[in-house]
């Protein structure tokens, strides 16, 4: 079975730094983007950036460019994000997706089930 | 604010059929790239309803259609029913600088 298996949900205070993970099985790994998209409360979607774990060739969307670490380790199948400092606005569900093909307009077939960070003092 | 927009809510009564617009631009959907429609029911994860403008992932019922043309593109739901009700987002590519993923702000589908 194909899937995206996410760390578990993560509470934080303000200033503080966390990576979350996300596991890609089933498919190969190196073949697909895989994309971090952002749903604050009640928001909509948002891409971050997205990453092709077979060379990192990462984009970021400019509004996230500089706040957040997109990286991939293959050898884990594994995709990353990452803070340096958390902030209060940071607070959001926030998913891994594969992409169908290898093309970054494809569309993202796969969703993980989404990772929850609380950033609160 | 989201590069591609759509209405925020539509609605209609069971058994009806309802459409759902997306417009972008020249750097996106207008520069040929792919529009891909997803649906969120409440509390679940996105899944994807339609890619490359109108081909349905295995599973989607032929109730639900895209199309595009230009620089815009349409989701259209026919006979609908109360288990549509959720958020539907259209997703497409920007290829201006290094390129990049882009949504729109979504729609709050409504079954009277």
């Amino acid at each position: 079975e194909v899937q995206l298996v996410q760390s578990g949900a993560e509470v934080k205070k303000p200033g503080e730094s966390l990576k979350i993970s996300c596991k890609g099985s089933g498919y190969s790994f190196t073949s697909h983007w895989i994309g971090w998209v952002r749903q604050m409360p009640g928001k909509g979607l948002e891409c971050m950036g997205i990453i092709y774990p077979g060379d990192s060739d990462t984009r970021y969307t400019p509004s996230f460019q500089g706040q957040v670490t997109i990286s991939a380790d293959k050898s884990f199948s594994t995709a990353y994000l990452r803070w340096s400092s958390l902030q209060a606005s940071d607070t959001a569900i926030y998913y891994c997706a594969r992409s169908v093909g290898p093309t970054a307009s494809d569309a993202f077939d796969i969703w993980g089930q989404g990772t929850i960070v609380t950033v609160s003092s | 604010q989201s590069v591609l927009t759509q209405p925020p809510s539509v609605s209609g009564a069971p058994g009806q059929r309802v459409t759902i617009s997306c417009t972008g631009s020249s750097s996106d959907i207008g520069a040929g790239h792919d529009v891909h429609w997803y649906q969120q029911l409440p509390g679940t994860t996105p899944k994807l309803l339609i890619s490359d403008d109108s081909n349905r992932p295995s599973g989607v019922p032929d109730r639900f259609s895209g199309s595009k043309s230009g620089t815009s593109a349409s989701l259209a739901i026919t006979g609908l029913q109360a288990e549509d009700e959720g958020d539907y987002y259209c997703q497409s590519y920007d290829s201006s600088l290094r390129g990049r993923v882009v949504f729109g702000g979504g729609t709050k589908l409504t079954v009277l």
